[in-house]
């Protein structure tokens, strides 16, 4: 079945530094990519979505500035977080969609990568 | 606008008893459902989902959900529980029309408890 690879699957950095998380489809191409963060004991929360060659579409209240989605190719997608702080510290998860099928394209997840910021 | 309430944060229930675990949506156009079940500090693994056609729709690990349009439900059901269902579970909403069966939104989770 599809897979998605994320890494890292944690990451412990100081505040003020920037992070990168990397997302990879590893056995199809993911036209649409889709990033989420999950708070403790809560939901996953839809930060941004991206689409492989153009500039991720971001939910309202996520400040694009601060997250940055590079989706250059149809298996690999990042998200940086710039000038991480404290409460930047979550659970990031991505999820990959493949091209073609069925409207109803079912979503593969990555393990997620927990961020702690110091 | 879509919406999914999951009814219970946290669910116990005896190994081998029936696991029930409960999912209101709300949708303005038709839906497709989907459940996923978290294990700690993991991703998201599809239990299953309905676009269209049977409403009782048979997933992985033995589950099992009904689409009630009448009711706006996709409740989860289990007959007996494992130990090893003990997770987090997600329902999820998506709309059909649009082709956006990518775009999901989650209800805020249950947890499930299986004890001996």
């Amino acid at each position: 079945g599809a897979v998605v690879s994320q890494h890292p699957s944690r990451v412990i950095c100081k505040s003020g530094t920037s992070v990168k998380i990397e997302c990879r489809s590893l056995d199809f191409q993911a036209t649409t990519m889709f990033w989420y963060r999950q708070f403790p004991k809560q939901s996953l929360m839809l930060m941004a979505t991206s689409n492989e060659g153009s500039k991720a579409t971001y939910e309202q209240g996520v400040e694009k500035d601060k997250f940055l989605i590079n989706h250059a190719s149809l298996t690999l997608s990042t998200l940086t977080v710039t000038s991480a702080h404290p409460e930047d510290s979550s659970f990031y998860i991505c999820s990959a969609a493949g091209s073609g099928g069925s409207g109803a394209n079912v979503l593969t997840f990555g393990a997620g990568s927990r961020l702690t910021v110091l | 606008a879509q919406s999914v309430t999951q009814l219970g944060s946290h669910v116990s229930v005896s190994e081998g008893a029936l696991v029930l675990l409960r999912c209101n949506y709300s949708s303005s156009v038709p839906p497709y459902l989907f459940w996923y079940v978290q294990y700690p500090n993991q991703g998201l693994q599809l239990l299953l989902k309905y676009t269209t056609g049977a409403t009782l729709v048979k997933g992985i690990n033995g589950f099992e959900a009904e689409f009630k349009k009448s009711e706006t439900s996709f409740h989860l059901t289990k007959p007996s529980a494992h130990m090893s269902d003990a997770a987090e579970y997600f329902c999820a909403v998506s709309a059909a029309l649009t082709g956006g069966g990518n775009k999901l939104t989650f209800g805020t989770g249950t947890q499930l408890k299986v004890e001996l």
